[in-house]
């Protein structure tokens, strides 16, 4: 079965200090995972997928992921965090099912960035 | 990537009323996907909509609640009946973009959601 743990509900960050957001995966099989980030009153935003290639995934917004296979992990880290980055951020992996992806989401993890 | 577009953005609604929500895509896709999240809480698959066949539903969504209509490649409603306080919540839909193979490592892009209040 598949399952997503984000092992945090709320993260709070001075401006300029690293962020970790930590997710934890169970899967049958190689998963594909995802990181969305929803901003207030804002749909879902990619901001990287891990999908078998590079185990050190960037994305957009100075944001990246690695994957460890042998922690069933896929936490996401950026170096310095900006105001701006305060949102709620999903943690999502990936399996087909049924003929079609079937899309399970971690509870979600509230980061909130001090000046 | 695909931009998707949510009609209403938020409403407010009476108990015992149906809203219909629309999901328009930029391009063509085959797969649809609506989901619901409830305050506070993350992201429930609600049905898959492949054009030209009946919706798929997840477990605990029916179709008289929830019914559902996916007239062509760009569109999509979601209806909400009979409300109840309990449906207060954004209702998102979403859109897989590939290679065409249906592979795992498509990416669903989501629309901007309708935020719903029933009194």
């Amino acid at each position: 079965a598949q399952s997503v743990t984000q092992l945090d509900s709320h993260v709070s960050v001075s401006e300029g200090t690293p962020v970790l957001l930590r997710c934890n995966y169970s899967s049958s099989y190689s998963p594909s995972l995802f990181w969305y980030v929803q901003h207030p009153n804002k749909g879902l935003q990619l901001l990287l997928k891990y999908t078998s290639a590079a185990t050190l995934v960037k994305g957009i917004n100075g944001f990246e992921a690695e994957f460890k296979k042998s922690e069933t992990s896929f936490h996401l880290t950026k170096p310095s965090a900006h105001m701006s980055d305060a949102a709620e951020y999903f943690c999502v992996v990936s399996f087909f099912s049924g003929g079609y992806n079937k899309l399970i989401f971690g509870a979600g993890t509230r980061l909130a960035v001090h000046p | 990537s695909a931009v998707i577009s949510q009609k209403p953005s938020r409403d407010i609604c009476q108990r015992g009323t149906s809203l219909t929500i629309q999901c328009q895509v930029d391009s063509q896709v085959t797969m649809m996907f609506w989901y619901r999240q409830q305050p506070g809480q993350s992201l429930t698959l609600i049905a898959t909509a492949n054009q030209g066949s009946e919706a798929t539903y997840e477990s605990g969504f029916v179709i008289d609640k929830f019914p559902i209509s996916r007239p062509n490649l760009t569109f999509s409603t979601l209806t909400v009946s009979n409300m109840s306080p309990e449906d207060s919540s954004i209702y998102l839909c979403s859109v897989e973009v590939g290679g065409g193979a249906r592979l795992s490592t498509d990416t669903q892009y989501f629309g901007p959601g309708t935020r719903l209040t029933v009194l």
